[in-house]
């Protein structure tokens, strides 16, 4: 079975630039997750899906990030007007939620590796 | 808010010795958050060693393992003997809570980088 794929895996922008990042989650994993990981840190959640809703973007930038999800299966984080700021790995997760958080393991992606000069 | 404190950056062990990774978190939750920890080998991705769900259960995997303490507030990772091969990046995490409720959200730890040299 195939794991959670994410691209690009690298991605090198000038400050101003937009950029979309990709990510085919596990088939069957209902919950959709975005973190962001800057060096020397942990993963941070930036946003979360249960099929193709929202669960929580409070930790989203909205000014400048956008997350969708469309048909609860493929998802796309972009980002407008790149800062040096936003500089790190963003990881994508998938899970099984439907018997419970409890139960669900979040599987990551490779992430993608983001270089804002 | 919740947070996950891991105090080493780094740590270095000779192999067959033995180890131990600091964790601990806190929580504005009346519950019992579930715990967990994260390691990422190299070159591969994120993935679950190793979770307990209820306070005071030790929970084990591949050798590790580590066991939640609600009275200190802390879910230590230790080894009795590590190999060559344990060397990774280990995070803990604490899963949020909502009016007692796993709300899915995972709060990680800055990671610890353990090199194992022979």
């Amino acid at each position: 079975e195939a794991g959670v794929t994410q691209s690009p895996r690298y991605a090198v922008l000038q400050e101003g630039q937009a950029v979309s990042f990709w990510c085919d989650p596990i088939s069957g994993h209902d919950t959709l997750y975005w973190y962001q990981q800057p060096r020397d840190q942990g993963p941070q959640l930036l946003v979360y899906f249960r099929d193709e809703a929202v669960i929580d973007n409070s930790q989203l930038p909205s000014d400048r990030f956008s997350a969708v999800r469309p048909k609860g299966t493929n998802s796309t984080l972009k980002i407008q007007s790149a800062k040096q700021g936003d500089t790190a790995t963003y990881l994508c997760a998938s899970s099984f939620s439907r018997q419970g958080y409890n139960y669900a393991e979040q599987f990551f992606g490779p992430g993608t590796r983001l270089t804002v000069l | 808010g919740d947070s996950v404190t891991q105090t080493e950056g780094q740590v270095t062990v000779s192999e067959s010795k033995s180890l131990i990774i600091n964790c601990t978190y806190s929580t504005t939750s009346i519950a019992y958050p579930n715990l967990f920890w994260y390691v990422r080998y190299p070159g591969e991705g994120l993935q679950l060693l190793l979770k307990v769900i209820t306070a005071g259960q030790k929970g084990s995997s591949r050798g590790f393992e580590a066991t939640y303490n609600k009275e200190t507030t802390s879910f230590h990772l230790q080894k009795a003997s590590v190999q060559e091969s344990d060397s990774a990046v280990y995070y803990c995490a604490l899963g949020s809570l909502n009016t007692g409720a796993n709300t899915g959200k995972l709060t990680f730890g800055h990671g610890t980088i353990l090199r194992v040299h022979p």
